[in-house]
């Protein structure tokens, strides 16, 4: 069964640091993988999606993400964060057949200033 | 161009009560998925149509909830009786296809009490 696992609930950085926001997930054929953004009561915004070709995919927001098949992670990264980037964060997972989509449990980030 | 829109924001009912949802898709999208957040259980897909017809509604928790696509540019979503677990809030998002990036409403934030 397909799954998604974000190992970290809660994480804090400093602004200007650099984020790296981990993702494993587990399927059996090749993966669409997509990161969204949630800010406080509002809907998720595609950050960036995976579905083939280069590995190393840019997205929204100076965010890029890597796709690295033989870990089955897709960690998303940010040279340095800004405090606007405060929200959560969630992974997901989908097939190329269907529409179905799974979530992660979602990361928190909080920005320091 | 106008986003995904859901109605009500914001809904307090009692149990018991009939509950309906209502999404408008962004024009062009074939695909229309609902979703229900909680803290305990995440991000969980309830049912998504395409093109107007029910693909998957195995996340659809029981009986008392039923969703419908009359047509391309509306859908609801409905609980009766409604209970107070059902306490969540409810995202509708829809795609250009089934397997392309999915477009968040901002929610209805559901409270039974």
């Amino acid at each position: 069964a397909q799954s998604v696992t974000q190992p970290d609930i809660h994480i804090t950085v400093s602004e200007g640091a650099s984020l790296e926001l981990r993702c494993n997930y587990s399927y059996g054929a090749t993966p669409y993988l997509f990161w969204y953004v949630q800010s406080p009561g509002q809907g998720l915004q595609l950050l960036l999606k995976y579905f083939s070709g280069d590995t190393l995919v840019q997205g929204i927001k100076g965010f890029e993400a890597e796709f690295k098949r033989s870990q089955s992670s897709f960690n998303l990264r940010k040279p340095s964060v800004h405090w606007s980037d405060a929200a959560e964060y969630f992974c997901a997972v989908g097939s190329g057949n269907t529409g179905k989509l799974i979530f992660g449990q979602g990361t928190t980030l909080q920005v320091k200033p | 161009d106008a986003g995904v829109i859901q109605s009500p924001r914001h809904e307090v009912t009692e149990m018991g009560q009939e509950v309906t949802l209502r999404c408008k898709p962004i024009s062009g999208h074939n695909s229309l998925f609902w979703y229900r957040q909680t803290m305990m259980r995440g991000l969980e897909l309830l049912i998504y149509f395409n093109n107007n017809v029910p693909i998957d509604d195995s996340g659809m928790p029981e009986d008392r909830f039923s969703a419908k696509m009359p047509n391309a540019s509306f859908s609801t979503l409905k609980i009766q009786p409604s209970e107070p677990r059902d306490s969540a809030v409810y995202f509708c998002a829809s795609s250009f296809k089934e397997n392309q990036p999915q477009h968040f409403g901002d929610g209805t934030r559901l409270s039974i009490l």
